[in-house]
């Protein structure tokens, strides 16, 4: 069965440190574009950040130079460090496998259940 | 990075037909995905490319490309399809290869 699950949310102070991990089970991680996808309370879908197959990496602003992704082939698991957290980093964090195609019709085809991040003093 | 616009909110009734549509210049060149998302739920997939619905989803479910504009269609909205839809697509703008829309409320009356 293919799934993904995400650990590691909970609540941090601002300036503090996270690390969220995503379990992927039904294919390889390393064979796919992973990424995470964030959602702020109330507020819409985001893009944080993508890997792909070949280990090329992409951050929003938002988040450059403070958080990374990787990804351990021998656990088959994605991960998301974050460093310097802020208020505004508060969100509900999805693990998600993106499935590009050459003709364009690419798609988010398999998301996890989402771990939940509050940053607050 | 480019944007996709969508409509905040639109409402249905049982059974008719809503358009949900998808705006932004990337969307010449690009296919966009849909993606149907419930309180405290994760979003899924319901459609994607020009033709594409994956396993699952009902076929009243339908997408289209037209310009600039990409359109989600529900014909025979049901009340299990009310719920936030998002759009995504390509983008060669920003420091991400992909971006979302601004989300669309579809409300079943």
């Amino acid at each position: 069965e293919v799934q993904l699950v995400e650990t590691g949310g909970g609540l941090i102070q601002p300036g503090g440190s996270l690390r969220l991990s995503c379990a992927v089970s039904g294919f390889t991680v390393s064979s796919k574009y992973m990424s995470w996808v964030r959602q702020a309370p109330g507020k819409g879908l985001e893009w944080v950040t993508i890997i792909y197959s070949g280990g090329t990496t992409y951050y929003a602003d938002s988040v450059k130079g403070r958080f990374t992704i990787s990804r351990d082939n021998s656990e088959n698991t994605l991960s998301l460090q974050m460093n310097s957290l802020r208020v505004d980093d508060t969100a509900v964090y999805f693990c998600a496998r993106v499935t590009v195609r050459p003709r364009g019709d690419d798609a988010v085809d398999m998301w996890g259940q989402g771990t939940r991040v509050t940053v607050s003093s | 990075s480019s944007e996709l616009t969508q409509d905040p909110a639109v409402s249905v009734a049982l059974g008719q037909t809503v358009r949900i549509t998808c705006q932004g210049d990337g969307l010449r060149s690009s296919y966009a995905s849909w993606y149907q998302q419930k309180p405290g739920q994760a979003p899924l997939l319901v459609f994607f490319g020009e033709s594409n619905r994956p396993s699952g989803i009902p076929d009243r479910f339908s997408g289209s490309r037209s310009g600039n504009t990409a359109s989600l269609t529900i014909t025979g909205a049901q009340a299990e399809d009310e719920a936030d839809y998002y759009c995504n697509s390509r983008d060669s703008s920003g420091h991400l290869p992909f971006v979302f829309g601004t989300g669309t409320k579809v409300t079943v009356l």
